[in-house]
């Protein structure tokens, strides 16, 4: 079984749309995060939910709207979408937020935006 | 901001040779760091991680070393292998803080 998984792998669609990413972890694990990863592969923490709360959000636009409704799942919705946002957008898990934690991750979602 | 950075972009080596990628950081208050792999079209994937209360750390075939002095980490892989190919990403991280990551170092690993 995936650890963490995210849908869909890969999203097209034209700016000015609203899209959603779904992500579940079946590792047990408190806490979630979602990055993301640019053209030149540079990972950035874009928010983080430990048990449902949200305790890291790093000044991304707030078209960008995590919903968490339990520990196992975070969802990442994104209104009115632009160019800019074109990335792979990637969904992880660590037992906690607290340090010397692994964060898993799970395989991305390529979002294009036309 | 303080990030977490490599030195160099790109590594090529032959099979079977060992193969050292480096990072250094810059906030001195990280006390965790851990290594990733990332393959084409997937996620990254935990290699190796250490606190900042150790200096070295072994895995199968990798080494973690940590040199707080100078703000130094690198990943040593033993007898390289071509599945190794792949972009590593070092990270750092501090109570209270999300993982930073560097900007990747890309090992091609020639047979």
């Amino acid at each position: 079984d995936t650890a963490v998984s995210q849908t869909p792998k890969y999203l097209v669609t034209q700016m000015g749309n609203d899209k959603s990413i779904k992500c579940e972890q079946n590792l047990g694990h408190d806490t979630m995060y979602w990055y993301k990863q640019d053209s030149k592969k540079f990972l950035k923490i874009m928010f983080s939910y430990n048990n449902k709360e949200l305790i890291i959000n790093e000044t991304v636009p707030n078209r960008f709207s995590p919903k968490s409704p339990d520990k196992a799942h975070l969802n990442l919705h994104i209104n009115s979408l632009e160019l800019g946002d074109s990335a792979v957008y990637f969904c992880a898990s660590s037992l906690n937020g607290q340090s010397n934690q692994p964060q898993h991750f799970g395989d991305g979602t390529r979002l294009s935006i036309l | 901001g303080e990030s977490v950075g490599l030195h160099l972009p790109t590594l090529s080596v032959q099979e079977g040779d060992n193969s050292i990628i480096n990072c250094a950081y810059s906030n001195s208050a990280s006390d965790y760091f851990i290594w990733y792999k990332q393959e084409s079209g997937k996620g990254p994937q935990f290699i190796i991680d250490i606190r900042s209360n150790m200096d070295k750390r072994q895995g199968q075939r990798v080494t973690v070393l940590l040199n707080k002095t100078v703000k130094h980490l690198s990943l040593q892989i033993a007898a390289t292998q071509p599945g190794d190919s792949a972009v590593y990403f070092c990270a750092e991280k501090h109570a209270g803080t999300a993982l930073i990551f560097g900007k990747g170092t890309t090992l091609s690993v020639s047979s």
